[in-house]
């Protein structure tokens, strides 16, 4: 079946910019995570969803960052007034289950110039 | 912040030759897990194993686990060019959910 899938792949910013990346998860999935993997590091925790309830917003960086999933499924993650240490890959996992193996999508690469 | 430390950094090997990378961490947990990188893919799941258990297979892959030392090591026998990749550990803590951490990650290289 479909993986997670992630749009853009791609997205260049203008400094100040808002962007917003989309996730849509495996089917029935009903955990979600969202990661952000800076150059030559290894992912690290934004924020998590069980179903469409944010359980977990630890890891945003700053109140800059907001995520959503208002049905339980798709999932937004929105970037307001972009800066140029938001460039990052930003990764969407998804878990059939809160324990289970996390399934990653292919990561929306933004550059904030 | 990172709680995993992969080393070596970057392993370059022949096609044939084994690759061990070895991992560490900080903190209790649950399980751990490697994964794999491909320039300009997502992360591919390779293997879990949990706090109880210390070694599992999975085809070319063997993963060992221990939790007095905090380590992890994932043994890549007979590499492929194809296995030329980043590879991270990640491992949960002891929350309900598992929200993953990573390390820095090995990079490695196998030549044909």
């Amino acid at each position: 079946g479909a993986g997670v899938s992630q749009s853009p792949r791609y997205k260049v910013a203008k400094r100040g910019q808002d962007v917003a990346l989309r996730c849509d998860p495996i089917s029935g999935h009903v955990s979600l995570f969202w990661y952000q993997q800076a150059l030559g590091q290894g992912p690290e925790f934004l924020t998590y969803f069980q179903n469409e309830a944010q359980l977990d917003k630890s890891g945003l960086p700053s109140d800059r960052f907001f995520a959503e999933r208002p049905e339980g499924s798709v999932s937004t993650l929105k970037i307001q007034r972009t800066q140029q240490e938001d460039s990052a890959v930003y990764l969407c996992a998804s878990s059939l289950d809160s324990a289970d193996t996390q399934y990653f999508g292919p990561g929306t690469r933004l550059t904030v110039l | 912040s990172q709680q995993g430390e992969e080393d070596p950094q970057a392993l370059s090997i022949q096609e044939g030759e084994n690759a061990t990378m070895n991992c560490s961490y900080k903190t209790s947990i649950n399980n751990l897990q490697w994964y794999r990188q491909n320039s300009g893919r997502g992360l591919v799941h390779l293997i879990l194993i949990r706090s109880n258990e210390r070694e599992k297979h999975s085809g070319r892959l063997r993963v060992t686990l221990d939790t007095s030392k905090k380590s992890s090591s994932l043994l890549i026998t007979a590499s492929r060019a194809a296995d030329t990749a980043s590879y991270f550990c990640a491992t949960d803590g002891n929350s309900g959910y598992s929200t993953l951490t990573f390390g820095k990650g090995t990079m490695l290289l196998v030549s044909p």
